[in-house]
């Protein structure tokens, strides 16, 4: 079983929907980060987490550390969302990030 | 201020050829690794650095070698390429310590295909 899990590792959208995709890890963290990576393209930082909830634009990250759960929303979806978001984890023992497979999304106008 | 500079972006290389991925970063982070991403897994941590003259290896890094002679850079070398080192490898950087919980930067990637 893999530290980090992300659900679903595929989503498809209209544009405008809600979107939710989730982070369960197994390991004790320090901080928790979701990340974006488009096609062909690099990877970068959306939010970093250690507890609560945080809000950028139309993204919304949650974290429930007693549940070891994460979320990231996406509020009236658009197609430049297309991408893949990634889950990692800052494991407290070894001090390094643990990555998640990724959730595809792919939003139609 | 240019984060992370990872190049080439794209290589190919014949089985047995050698060839060097030169990251750099400007921000001062004490943290410096190589990743690489298949197709269905999660990046997998190739070797890492936590600063000048200290490396060591992460979950994947047999066929890699590493060096950090300054804070800035942390090239990572192919010493034998093969097939199974198709893939695409990213750097990334980040603060260690009391600012160890910020954001990590990424390079733009390496998309590495052998022959």
């Amino acid at each position: 079983k893999n530290e980090v899990e992300q659900s679903p590792q595929n989503l498809t959208a209209q544009e405008g929907e809600f979107i939710t995709i989730n982070c369960s890890y197994s390991v004790g963290i320090s901080a928790l980060h979701w990340l974006q990576q488009h096609p062909g393209g690099g990877i970068v930082s959306l939010f970093m987490l250690s507890s609560g909830k945080k809000k950028h634009g139309r993204l919304i990250a949650t974290i429930n550390i007693q549940e070891k759960h994460s979320s990231l929303h996406i509020t009236a979806s658009h197609p430049r969302d297309s991408a893949v978001y990634i889950c990692a984890v800052r494991s407290i023992i070894f001090d390094k990030l643990i990555f998640g497979t990724g959730t595809r999304l792919q939003v139609f106008p | 201020n240019a984060g992370v500079t990872q190049t080439p972006k794209f290589q190919v290389l014949k089985t047995g050829q050698s060839m060097t991925l030169q990251c750099a970063q400007d921000m001062n982070h004490e943290y410096m690794s190589w990743y690489r991403q298949d197709p269905g897994m999660g990046l997998r941590l190739i070797h890492y650095s936590v600063g000048a003259g200290i490396t060591d290896q992460g979950e994947v890094p047999n066929g890699y070698n590493v060096s950090r002679s300054t804070t800035e850079d942390f090239p990572l070398r192919l010493l034998s390429a093969a097939p199974s080192q198709t893939s695409v490898y990213f750097c990334a950087s980040s603060y260690m310590g009391r600012r160890r919980n910020t954001e990590a930067f990424f390079g733009q990637g390496t998309r590495l295909t052998v022959v």
